[in-house]
């Protein structure tokens, strides 16, 4: 079954530490979104890319970085510029970036939860 | 600037209530709505969704939810819960926002429905 797959499941991070989340689709979808879940704040949008070989800055895009170097992977680095990056990462994906996508909903992972040690 | 407002957070339930959960946006374009929802320990998955025509829409699990353009509303109902209801419900709009489609989510209402 096609579908994303995000890993891992848990990560920890040291201070001071760079760490890279997962995310990897087999639906052919040309754009994939990048969102952080807090309690009682919805899903915020980090960084998307409508195309391979490009992306674009969400809301919150301070502390984190990106790369779509494949259609069907778009991993997450969460830099240690990122002074409070607990929480619960979801990746999505839909068919396209452009006006025609605007009626398809999106796709998503199971997510990554990160925890400061 | 664009949003989406869940206005109850927490909502709790006997079975066989009747659910309404809130949903605005403050967006004078053309929107897509969408209701999502996460069970426990599960994905977020669509519940339904309206991008033109009959503005009551239904969607899977005798969910139900209704666009009222000039209230610039999105609620979604049932007539009955279950326990199975038990989740978090994210309404969603996609818009343009500066030359982009961008979905902007609300923060979320979480359903405990009891037994």
């Amino acid at each position: 079954d096609g579908g994303i797959t995000q890993s891992p499941k848990y990560l920890f991070r040291k201070e001071g530490q760079n760490v890279t989340l997962s995310c990897e689709q087999n639906l052919n979808h040309d754009a994939m979104y990048w969102y952080r879940q807090d309690p009682g704040q919805g899903l915020r949008l980090i960084y998307y890319s409508q195309i391979v070989n490009d992306f674009q800055k969400g809301d919150i895009a301070e502390g984190y970085s990106v790369s779509r170097e494949k259609k069907e992977s778009f991993p997450l680095t969460v830099t240690s510029a990122q002074k409070n990056p607990t929480a619960f990462y979801l990746c999505a994906s839909t068919p396209s970036g452009t006006a025609s996508f605007r009626n398809q909903p999106q796709h998503f992972g199971d997510g990554t939860r990160l925890s400061i040690l | 600037a664009q949003s989406v407002s869940q206005h109850n957070h927490h909502v709790i339930l006997s079975e066989a209530a009747s659910l309404e959960l809130g949903c605005n946006y403050s967006y004078g374009g053309t929107v897509n709505l969408f209701w999502y929802v996460q069970y426990p320990g599960q994905h977020l998955q669509l519940l339904l969704k309206y991008f033109s025509g009959d503005p009551l829409v239904k969607g899977i699990k005798g969910f139900e939810a209704e666009f009222i353009k000039s209230k610039f509303s999105f609620n979604l109902r049932k007539p009955s819960v279950q326990w199975s209801d038990t989740a978090e419900y994210f309404c969603a709009v996609n818009a343009e926002v500066s030359g982009t489609y961008k979905y902007i989510f609300g923060t979320g209402t979480k359903l405990k429905v009891l037994a």
